[in-house]
């Protein structure tokens, strides 16, 4: 049973450059969340994902936005990279016949110069 | 007020000692509890999720919910060496608009020789 991935493991761009991280959702899961988590922190909500559509969304500014494939596959963009953009971001899907508990992938290491 | 109140810790214990790890939340409408083990450099991993007041417990592992005191907590019995890492507490309110979770910063727990 393939859990979630996430592509690229790292990436390091430069200040004001856009960025497209991706996302493929446990076997089963209908559902995708992405985070972001600072050092030391714990994981931020970004956004959810569900139908397609962008269900729930946390305070992130617009240049934070995403995307839902019909095969429930997903992708978050930033553009204009402020170097705070730096961080690990987490992806995570789930479903309601798991009870929405969410499994995260192995995470994106951006890093902006 | 914050969401989400962990002791950052770091939390030392003997190893096959039992390991006590707290967690207080503001909201009262939370629904839903969890545990993430995250070690260093990795991502989240889901290890315990509570759902009703009391005790639930899956092998080593035991989450107690007390929902009058805002209150949740992670017993590690028989703490190994391998058990070190961050301990994330996160809880969700379910609703029609999505099930974002929130997340403390985490305790990180030693288990020493």
């Amino acid at each position: 049973d393939a859990g979630v991935t996430q592509s690229p493991t790292h990436l390091i761009k430069t200040r004001g450059q856009q960025v497209t991280l991706r996302c493929s959702p446990k076997s089963g899961h209908d559902t995708v969340s992405w985070y972001q988590q600072a050092l030391g922190q714990g994981p931020q909500f970004i956004f959810q994902y569900y139908e397609e559509e962008e269900r729930q969304r946390g305070n992130f500014p617009d240049r934070f936005s995403g995307h839902q494939f019909p095969n429930y596959s997903s992708e978050l963009n930033v553009n204009a990279l402020l170097l705070g953009d730096s961080a690990l971001y987490l992806c995570a899907s789930s479903s309601l016949y798991d009870r929405y508990e969410q499994y995260f992938g192995p995470g994106t290491r951006l890093t902006v110069t | 007020q914050k969401e989400v109140e962990q002791n950052s810790g770091p939390l030392s214990v003997p190893e096959g000692a039992i390991a006590s790890l707290n967690c207080t939340y503001s909201d009262r409408g939370s629904q839903s509890f969890f545990w993430y083990r995250q070690y260093s450099g990795k991502s989240p991993e889901l290890i315990m999720s509570i759902y009703s007041n009391g005790d639930k417990e899956d092998g080593r592992f035991t989450a107690q919910l007390n929902k009058a005191s805002q209150y949740v907590s992670l017993l590690i019995r028989d703490s190994q060496p391998s058990d070190s890492a961050t301990y994330l507490c996160a809880f969700y309110i379910l609703t029609g608009g999505g099930n974002k979770l929130t997340f403390g910063t985490g305790t990180q727990l030693k288990v020493e020789l």
